[in-house]
């Protein structure tokens, strides 16, 4: 697509349970980001996906929190037993990810904006 | 020590004046810089890249510090238009796909 699309744009859910939430990359991005912005907060790092490599996980909370991405493209970052800290936007990003310039420039998707009551 | 680090603001400035933030590194391996605008409830976009020869883009002009681990941002003219968040973002050389974020100058232009 034109762009990183993600859904959904708004999930609010009950502390305990499970949400999964989605990122169609800009076709043709080898890398797959996802980040989380609090409330007048910065980006936290979470997880990024590069080609076939295994994932970068570093950034991930939690065990509570996974994500895959299936045959190169759609993530999906999962969030088991969700606590109301978990409350924030869940932004995903693409990059081309090759060695060239403007290759690690980023575009972000509109993000995700969880709410756990 | 956070890998970046900025001056969480806010810059309040009229129309018109000319406006400078810097984002200090912690990584002097840091190979790559940028510039992103969030405007408020929306997401990042890439404002500029920063080169080592420093790089203007209209009003906008952006600069790297490597001796002194900074990169700035040169406003001038200020527009109402500009008033947002300013993220730097930082790669260092050891990982062409890792980014470390800054937590945003957040930037009001007064009429």
């Amino acid at each position: 697509g034109a762009g990183v699309s993600q859904s959904p744009s708004n999930k609010v859910t009950e502390k305990g349970k499970d949400v999964e939430l989605r990122c169609d990359p800009i076709s043709g991005h080898t890398a797959l980001y996802w980040y989380r912005q609090s409330l007048g907060q910065g980006l936290e790092f979470l997880i990024y996906f590069q080609g076939n490599s295994a994932p970068d996980k570093s950034g991930l909370p939690s065990d509570r929190f996974s994500a895959e991405r299936t045959g190169g493209s759609v993530s999906t970052l999962t969030i088991q037993r969700t606590q109301q800290e978990d409350s924030a936007v869940y932004l995903c990003a693409s990059s081309p990810g090759t060695g060239n310039s403007g290759a690690n420039v980023l575009t972000f998707g509109a993000g995700s904006r969880l709410t756990v009551l | 020590r956070k890998e970046v680090e900025q001056d969480p603001g806010p810059f309040n400035v009229p129309e018109g004046a000319t406006v400078a933030f810097n984002c200090t590194y912690s990584n002097s391996a840091s190979q790559s810089f940028f510039w992103y605008r969030q405007d408020c409830r929306k997401e990042p976009k890439l404002l500029m890249s920063v080169y080592s020869s420093g790089n203007e883009d209209g009003r906008f002009t952006a600069q790297l510090n490597r001796a002194s681990q900074y990169i700035s941002l040169l406003i001038r003219d200020s527009k109402l238009s500009d008033s947002a968040t300013y993220l730097c973002a930082v790669n260092p050389r050891y990982n062409f796909n890792k980014f470390y974020f800054g937590s945003g100058t957040k930037l009001n232009v007064k009429p």
